[in-house]
């Protein structure tokens, strides 16, 4: 079945810098990768997702990355602000199956 | 935005007992799903769920799970008999399409543990 890696288990950036989150995965069949964020004492919340029909996707301040050849994708937090602190997922799947997550990234922005 | 509603959040029980675990997913959605997280692991797929049957599970959801949605209530996942290695934080999520490439909305999460 599907891996997926999550490279940082944690990461510490200024307010107003870049944050990089990078995740593989095994599958070549995988062809859905959402984004989740989790804040302290929530649910998972749904950020941003990208189909393998693209290699580039943008919400606002978020954006992610594909390279299928690479089998890695990635999430790009810009301008980060103290409320984009948070444990961000990432997942992949196959179409048709349950997702897999990786085990989580803790992103902590601080003055 | 839309809420999955968990209940309760943490559960104790002796190992052996039956244990169900409650999930009040968002309201017009039709597909629902849960996960299983063991301490310090990830967060692993166990079943999905549509129009009353289970539409597919992984070998994590042993025959001593069930689970069912009666009526449109609690979508529910029971456990019997519980054993120490089903100690995990169990995740609800609902979608308004089925298919993964569709977006969950996850519950907070409901702690089981077994002693």
């Amino acid at each position: 079945g599907e891996k997926v890696e999550q490279h940082e288990s944690t990461l510490s950036v200024r307010e107003g810098d870049s944050a990089v989150i990078n995740c593989t995965y095994t599958d070549t069949a995988s062809s859905y990768f959402p984004w989740y964020k989790q804040e302290a004492g929530k649910s998972l919340h749904f950020v941003i997702d990208i189909r393998s029909n693209v290699d580039r996707k943008q919400s606002q301040r978020l954006i992610v990355l594909l390279d299928k050849k690479a089998k890695r994708f990635s999430l790009h937090i810009t301008a980060t602000q103290p409320e984009d602190s948070a444990i961000y997922f990432c997942a992949a799947s196959p179409y048709a199956q349950g997702l897999t997550f990786g085990l989580g990234t803790r992103v902590s922005v601080f003055p | 935005g839309p809420k999955v509603l968990q209940i309760p959040s943490h559960q104790i029980i002796d190992m052996g007992q039956m244990v169900t675990l409650n999930c009040d997913p968002v309201s017009n959605h039709l597909y629902f799903y849960w996960y299983k997280q063991i301490l310090g692991q990830q967060m692993e797929f166990l079943v999905n769920f549509y129009n009353g049957k289970v539409m597919e599970k992984s070998k994590l959801f042993k025959d001593q799970f069930s689970v069912e949605r009666p009526d449109g209530s609690y979508f529910t996942l029971k456990i019997q008999p519980t054993a120490l290695e089903d100690s995990a934080v169990y995740f609800c999520a609902s979608s308004w399409t089925g298919g993964s490439q569709n977006t969950l909305y996850f519950g907070a999460g409901t702690r089981l543990s077994v002693l």
